[in-house]
């Protein structure tokens, strides 16, 4: 079965810092990733996602990921965040072929950003 | 247009008592996902439906839980019997189809406690 590894579970930073989240999956196959964030107080919402094609994909607010396949990584990044960006961050994988539709999160990053 | 609707929003129940959980997806849209995000678990996958059928209960942790579905709407998770670890956040998310391409949106949750 798949699964999805977060490293980072509390990122501290602070405005303007350069920001990469990392996201490794375990599935041999082709894969669809995807990044979702959830601000205080609200429901998750999607930030980007990766079917196919250009591997640098671009999503709001700035953010970007990047499909690494022989690394089986999709790492978040975004050259200078903002206090608004302090959210709860997850990757999610599903696993194209497989007879489960589902997605399989991550544990999620809590990124605090300081003023 | 409207989103993912979930309630109630709150639920505090006794432990043994039932529960039943409703969601409300967007319209047009014909897969149907429950998830729950419990501390120190991360989301987890309960029930995938397409249309009224669910042809994924894997995630399900025991018969105490059930789903259904009906006019390919409107979908209830019910839980019997209920014990402090179903305590969580019960989220749904809906996608236009069953295609592995297809963006799930998600509703806001019902947090369930159970004392």
């Amino acid at each position: 079965a798949q699964s999805v590894s977060q490293h980072n579970h509390h990122v501290i930073l602070s405005e303007a810092a350069s920001l990469e989240l990392g996201c490794n999956y375990s599935y041999g196959g082709t894969v669809n990733l995807f990044w979702y964030v959830q601000y205080p107080g609200q429901h998750l919402q999607l930030l980007l996602k990766y079917f196919s094609g250009d591997p640098l994909v671009k999503g709001i607010k700035g953010f970007e990921a990047e499909f690494i396949k022989s690394k089986f990584s999709f790492n978040l990044r975004k050259p200078s965040v903002q206090w608004s960006d302090t959210a709860e961050y997850f990757c999610a994988v599903n696993a194209v072929g497989t007879g489960r539709r589902a997605l399989t999160f991550g544990s999620g990053t809590r990124l605090q950003v300081q003023p | 247009g409207a989103g993912v609707s979930q309630s109630p929003s709150n639920k505090v129940t006794e432990k043994g008592k039932d529960v039943e959980l409703r969601c409300d997806p967007i319209s047009g849209h014909t897969a149907l996902y429950w998830y729950r995000q419990s501390l120190g678990q991360g989301l987890e996958f309960l029930i995938y439906f397409q249309g009224n059928s669910a042809p994924d209960k894997s995630g399900l942790p025991s018969d105490r839980f059930s789903a259904e579905r009906t006019g390919g709407s409107v979908s209830t998770l019910t839980i019997q019997r209920t014990q402090q670890e179903d305590s969580a956040v019960y989220l749904c998310a809906s996608s236009l189809g069953p295609e592995w391409a297809d963006t799930q949106y998600f509703g806001p949750g019902t947090r369930l406690t159970v004392l």
